[in-house]
Parts: structure tokens; C-alpha cells; sequence
């Protein structure tokens, strides 16, 4: 079992939408950081956040410590919001999702 | 700023090659982090560095992988003897390193692709 999940997988939505991806964990953190990986291979380090919610332009995170599940919000999404988001948990160690591929079309 | 720099950006060598990674980190930073990328492993933390020194290399798949951080500015990956699964994205990040080592915001460099024929 992963120690992070992530889901969807694969993400398809029309612009405009309103989008959520969700992370669940199973170890214990100190730490919950949201990723944005672009077609181009670059990452950007989105969110990190260890209680209650950030929001960042359209981009809203929010975390529950005692049910260990994070949400990522993108609200008005964008084609060039196009990416794939990595969750990912750090503690003792560093644990990565596998990552959700999200496309936004026009 | 520039931000994390790292070079190579894409390296192509054959089996049994050394191949050498380098990562500028942003000034000012004192944690570095190593990370690998494959289709089928995904993110992987490889090393981290704080004020220089190595603090987890528990992610270092093997005594084939090296890494050394001889000054504030500067950290090397090296694979010695390298072999086709080694091929992936090597990734460089760093953070402030003051509030707890992977607690922080960290700023990744834009990679090197590595194949290994």
C-alpha cells in the first residue's frame, strides 16, 4: 500500500470548471506540499501546509490532520492549468503520490 | 534570482559510464535535495543536504550512487557504474533550511534527462 494516494488519476474538464484533487496519507507528517508539474517536465512548488487552508490565486488547499486528507481546488480552471499535481507528505521521510494528470480544455 | 541550476540537461551515455550531475542551488538556501523521476517509480527523494551535509541518503538506490555537496553553492550526483534503469529525470531542489529540513517551501531546478544506452 502507498503511503500517499491520490485520486483521480486522470482528469479531464472543460475550462471554466471547478476542480478537485484529493490526497489521503497514512504516515504521520509534519507536512503536506502540492506540486504542479507542467508538460515541459518543470515542477512548482504549489502549497505546503501543515493545518487549515492556503489560497493562492484560483488555487485553494486544504488539509485534515485527523482524517490525514488533503484537497487541491482550482476554481475557474484554465487550459493553462493543464498539468500534472503531485501530493506529497513529509515527516520523517518524504512520500510522493503517484500524481494526477489534469487537462483542461478550451 | 536565477533560480536552481543544474546541468547537464539531458545526458545520453552507455552502460558502465560515469555520468556526473551538478546543481547550482539558490543562494542563500541551505537544505539541497536530490530527486529521481521514472514512469514507474514516480517522484523518489534520493539525498538531502543541510549547511552542506548529508542528512537522509536512505533514498540512494544503491553504492553505484553518490553525492556530494562541497560547498554552499554547489552538490554533484554521480553514478559510477551507470546502467539503463538509471535513466530517468534527476531533479535538484532547494529551501531556506531553517525551519525543519523538509518542512519548507522548495524551488526545483528544471532537471536533467538521463538515458543510459
Amino acid at each position: 500500500k502507498n503511503e500517499v494516494e491520490q485520486s483521480p488519476q486522470n482528469l479531464t474538464a472543460q475550462e471554466g470548471e471547478f476542480i478537485t484533487i484529493n490526497c489521503s496519507y497514512s504516515v504521520g507528517i509534519s507536512a503536506l506540499h502540492w506540486l504542479q508539474q507542467h508538460p515541459g517536465g518543470g515542477i512548482v512548488s504549489l502549497f505546503m501546509l501543515s493545518s487549515g487552508k492556503k489560497k493562492h490565486g484560483r488555487l485553494i488547499a486544504t488539509i485534515n490532520i485527523q482524517e490525514k486528507h488533503s484537497s487541491l481546488h482550482i476554481t475557474a480552471s484554465h487550459p493553462r492549468d493543464s498539468a500534472v499535481y503531485i501530493c506529497a507528505a513529509s515527516g520523517n521521510q518524504f512520500y510522493f503520490g503517484t500524481g494526477t494528470s489534469l487537462t483542461v480544455i478550451p | 534570482d536565477a533560480g536552481v541550476i543544474q546541468s547537464p540537461r539531458h545526458e545520453v551515455t552507455e552502460m558502465g559510464q560515469e555520468v556526473t550531475l551538478r546543481c547550482k542551488p539558490i543562494s542563500g538556501h541551505n537544505s539541497l535535495f536530490w530527486y529521481r523521476q521514472t514512469m514507474m517509480r514516480g517522484l523518489e527523494l534520493l539525498i538531502y543536504f543541510n549547511n552542506n551535509v548529508p542528512i537522509d541518503d536512505s533514498g540512494m538506490p544503491e553504492d553505484r550512487f553518490s553525492a556530494k555537496m562541497p560547498n554552499a553553492s554547489f552538490s554533484t550526483l554521480k553514478i559510477q557504474p551507470s546502467e539503463p534503469r538509471d535513466s530517468a529525470v534527476y531533479f535538484c531542489a532547494s529551501s531556506l533550511g531553517l525551519a525543519g529540513l523538509i518542512q519548507e517551501t522548495q524551488y526545483f531546478g528544471p532537471g536533467t534527462r538521463l538515458l543510459v544506452l
